[in-house]
């Protein structure tokens, strides 16, 4: 599976976008883009995933560049409960999971 | 839907004990599920990949006699860590594939275990 880089953390005002970039330039074509978040001491949540299109749903949407090396997780309106741990994994279908480091997401009020 | 539990949440052992997690689909069927461990600070690390009826697959690095999965249906899996010791204290989670999307992982709220 192709690795992913994130940035270790950010910073994002509570009620503005956060929006959290993920590189995946050795990605292959049957591979998806998947996004999980882990606040402290939980189990991983399922945000979104995708293969080339964009994606949206109640939670966030998921940005994917044409070529597919990168990729962006938006969260419309920030919360203090969005303050997480956010991991992009990308996958092919029926593989395991492999988490990388994540970018921590701090909201501040 | 696509809820994952585990049990016990916390435990605490003393060194040279066995410690069983179970980790139950509630609401869908799992044919193959996932227990990772993480370390504090530390990302999630898979341990092993436990399908159905059959031997779980490893990832390379982890004892299978030190860490016995069984998944004897398609809603529990349970893992095993047998004579603990303090290294072993961790967070163990695991995931089970299935659901609303039949590919996507759901994750259980995983399990805090101190040896003593």
């Amino acid at each position: 599976d192709a690795k992913t880089t994130q940035p270790p953390s950010m910073d994002c005002a509570e009620g503005r976008a956060a929006n959290l970039p993920c590189n995946h330039s050795t990605i292959s074509g049957n591979e998806y883009v998947y996004w999980y978040r882990q606040i402290h001491s939980q189990g991983p949540q399922y945000i979104i995933h995708g293969l080339k299109n964009n994606e949206t749903n109640e939670m966030a949407s998921l940005i994917i560049t044409e070529d597919r090396k990168s990729s962006t997780l938006i969260l419309p309106h920030a919360t203090l409960r969005d303050t997480a741990v956010y991991y992009c994994i990308v996958r092919v279908i029926g593989n395991q999971f492999y988490f990388g480091t994540g970018t921590s997401l701090t909201v501040i009020p | 839907g696509a809820v994952v539990s585990q049990h016990p949440s916390r435990v605490i052992c003393k060194s040279g004990t066995s410690v069983k997690i179970e980790c139950r689909s509630l609401d869908f069927q799992a044919t193959t599920m996932f227990w990772y461990r993480q370390f504090p600070k530390k990302s999630l690390m898979l341990m092993a990949t436990s399908n159905e009826g059959s031997k779980a697959t490893y990832e390379q690095g982890v004892e299978k006699d030190k860490f016995l999965i069984n998944h004897a249906s398609l809603t529990l899996s349970t893992l095993t860590v047998t004579s603990a010791h303090p290294e072993d204290s961790s967070f163990y989670i695991c995931s089970a594939r299935g659901g609303l999307g039949a590919d996507t992982q759901y994750f259980g709220p995983g399990t805090r275990l101190t040896v003593l």
